[in-house]
């Protein structure tokens, strides 16, 4: 199936870690991507990790990727209200022009 | 300053009636494509082109018509639009659509109500 799932909310306090899960289905993934859409506005790229790569560090952002589980993280180090947002994990496919969306995780970040 | 345009951002409209929401990039790219958004849903692709005069479908294409005569614009067409594509939409465009090297920029978003 072509399914990308996460959870629906996360809330967490201000200055603590969230951790933002996604599970997809299909092996032949190559690219898996991290948007983070405000209220309101569109969806903006955060990252993106390659299939062959195990783990990417982006200033707050750490992306970990099991292959073999099929299961892709969102770590948001030190967590700011700005943070607050709806965040969807993507999967690219090598055979497909097609970018295949999660159903997003609503982040709510509380003083 | 490099953007996706949409318009309009809300409209409300009744069943049956013809509408168009636009679509404009100024980043000459050559992919662009239409999303809808949905509650538990997330983003699913309605229609897509790798460059002009070239349409495919994506996973929800019903009720929907695209036509791309123009680099630049893209416009998503509800013929006769119906109370289930009610949605939030999203155009997104990216230099080649090569998704190896590509980011896809995205619009605003259109909310649309259909009565």
């Amino acid at each position: 199936g072509e399914d990308v799932e996460q959870s629906l909310f996360l809330s967490v306090r201000e200055g603590d870690s969230s951790v933002i899960n996604c599970t997809y289905t299909d092996s032949s993934s190559t690219y898996l991507y991290w948007y983070k859409q405000e209220p309101g506005a569109g969806l903006q790229l955060l990252t993106y990790i390659f299939s062959n790569m195990d783990m990417k560090q982006d200033q707050r952002l750490t992306v970990l990727l099991n292959k073999k589980d099929k299961h892709l993280s969102l770590r948001i180090a030190d967590t700011q209200t700005g943070d607050s947002a709806i965040y969807f994990c993507a999967e690219s496919r090598s055979n497909t022009d097609k970018l295949i969306f999660g159903t997003g995780t609503r982040l709510q970040v509380f003083p | 300053e490099a953007q996706v345009t949409q318009n309009p951002r809300y409209l409300i409209t009744v069943t049956g009636k013809k509408l168009t929401v636009t679509c404009s990039q100024n980043m000459n790219h050559e992919y662009m494509s239409w999303y809808r958004q949905d509650p538990g849903l997330g983003l699913r692709q309605i229609y897509y082109s790798m460059n002009v005069e070239v349409t495919d479908k994506g996973d929800v294409p019903e009720g929907y018509k695209v036509s791309r005569k123009e680099k630049r614009n893209f416009p998503l067409i509800l013929e006769s639009p119906s109370p289930n594509q009610t949605s939030l939409y999203f155009c997104a465009s990216s230099p080649t659509g090569q998704r190896t090297i590509d980011t896809q920029y995205f619009g605003p978003g259109t909310r649309l109500t259909v009565l």
